[in-house]
């Protein structure tokens, strides 16, 4: 079946600019995370969403991150007046739900964001 | 708040060899750990999960134990080989339970 996509897979864009990112999980995963990935370092947890609950923005670096999520279907990861620190490789990944072996993540391939 | 330490330095190991690489985590102990796998340009792949009630896990040339007295999850690959070069991340619940976090990595180097 057909994994996390996330679009688009590079973005270049110039400091001061809002990028939007997306990320559609797999059909019937009630949990999303946003990630963040710089070179060569660890994944940062970003934000995430479980079903209809409130959202766990405690990853997030900055009020000009910002996420939602429509139902349990796509994603949307906004970066307002981006800053040449926010380039990096944002990752999405979706899991079946929370707690027990169903918290296998998956993972989307990334958006590589570069920042000029 | 939990950490994971995974040793940051990259593991250079002969083909055949076992290639062993160490997680460790600083606080509450998790219900359960995973194990996943990163090729560069990708991301992360799962492979194994480890409950607290299990000594050890396997799956093909993977192997996983989960020591709670020691705080230490260790991942084995034996008869390694050059196409299991990759980054290895280990992942635990936080301590809600509310949501998963990540070691940093081990970078492994199976040279022929």
């Amino acid at each position: 079946g057909a994994g996390v996509s996330q679009s688009p897979s590079n973005k270049v864009t110039e400091k001061g600019k809002d990028v939007e990112l997306r990320c559609d999980p797999i059909s019937g995963h009630t949990a999303l995370y946003w990630y963040r990935q710089r070179l060569g370092q660890g994944l940062e947890f970003l934000i995430y969403f479980q079903g209809n609950s409130a959202p766990d923005k405690s990853g997030l670096p900055s009020d000009r991150f910002s996420a939602e999520r429509t139902g349990e279907s796509v994603s949307t990861l906004t970066i307002q007046r981006t800053q040449q620190e926010d380039s990096a490789v944002y990752l999405c990944a979706s899991s079946l739900t929370r707690g027990g072996s169903t918290d296998t993540q998956y993972f989307g391939p990334g958006t590589r964001l570069t920042v000029l | 708040s939990q950490k994971i330490e995974q040793n940051s330095e990259a593991l250079n190991i002969q083909e055949g060899k076992t290639a062993t690489l160490t997680c460790n985590y600083t606080n509450y102990s998790p219900a359960y750990l995973q194990w996943y796998r990163q090729d560069p340009g990708r991301g992360p792949v799962f492979l194994l999960l480890i409950r607290e009630n299990e000594k050890e896990k396997r799956k093909e040339r993977l192997k996983v134990t989960f020591d709670t007295t020691l705080k230490q999850s260790l991942f084995h690959i034996t008869a390694s080989q050059p196409a299991d070069s990759a980054t290895y991340l280990c992942a635990l619940p936080d301590s809600s339970a509310s949501k998963i976090i990540f070691g940093s990595g081990t970078r492994l180097s199976i040279r022929p």
